[in-house]
């Protein structure tokens, strides 16, 4: 079975913060992961995937993911938050040709 | 290229009426796919087409939600009759295989 767990429902940040959203796994063959971001009243945009090769994935707008297979983690960060990250966050897993996504994560940026 | 198209944007009915989206995927995607996203929670595959072909549709309500992907291009989604717990984002997704999907920016419905 397929699964993908984001531990925090709502992350609360100071801008130009560090920031780290988690997510965890669990599959039972080898699998892609992918970060979605989802604007308010919008549909669902690629951030960065790992699909295979560097365990280290960079995205769009200074995101970055590392992919850990004894962790079955795929946690998303970035060193420095702006107010327009504001949004909610998606781990998906991509398995037989469809994605199982976490219940997602709320980033909230303070000024 | 044009992204994934859907129709209509917004949506309130009283519980009991019917309901239909439409979506107009990427061309040549052969692979589309319905998610229902309920607030609060991530989104949940309803059907998967290939062309215009079911390959998936363990997750739909059968009893009142029905697709159809004529001629293998767009497609319409129905809630007939529509129930409170529907009330959701429901999106459209299109990919040309592998793992290239692009969603739409969904139909938020709300049945009172």
């Amino acid at each position: 079975a397929q699964s993908v767990t984001q531990l925090d429902s709502q992350v609360p940040v100071f801008e130009e913060a560090p920031v780290e959203l988690r997510c965890n796994y669990s599959s039972s063959v080898s699998v892609y992961l992918f970060w979605y971001v989802q604007y308010p009243n919008q549909g669902l945009q690629l951030l960065l995937k790992y699909l295979s090769g560097s365990t280290l994935v960079k995205g769009i707008n200074g995101f970055e993911a590392e992919f850990n297979k004894s962790q079955t983690s795929f946690h998303l960060r970035k060193p420095s938050v702006h107010i327009s990250d504001t949004a909610e966050y998606f781990c998906a897993l991509y398995n037989f040709n469809k994605f199982y996504f976490g219940s997602g994560t709320k980033l909230n940026v303070k000024p | 290229e044009a992204g994934v198209a859907q129709s209509p944007r917004y949506k309130i009915i009283e519980k009991r009426q019917s309901v239909a989206f439409w979506c107009n995927p990427i061309s040549g995607h052969a692979t589309l796919y319905w998610y229902q996203q309920i607030l609060g929670q991530g989104p949940k595959l309803l059907i998967q087409f290939q062309n215009n072909g079911v390959v998936d549709d363990s997750q739909l309500p059968k009893d009142r939600f029905s697709a159809e992907r004529l001629k293998g291009v767009d497609s319409t989604l129905k809630i007939q009759p529509a129930k409170l717990e529907d009330s959701a984002v429901y999106l459209c997704a299109s990919s040309p295989g592998g793992n290239g999907y692009t969603f739409g920016s969904g139909t938020r419905l709300t049945v009172v």
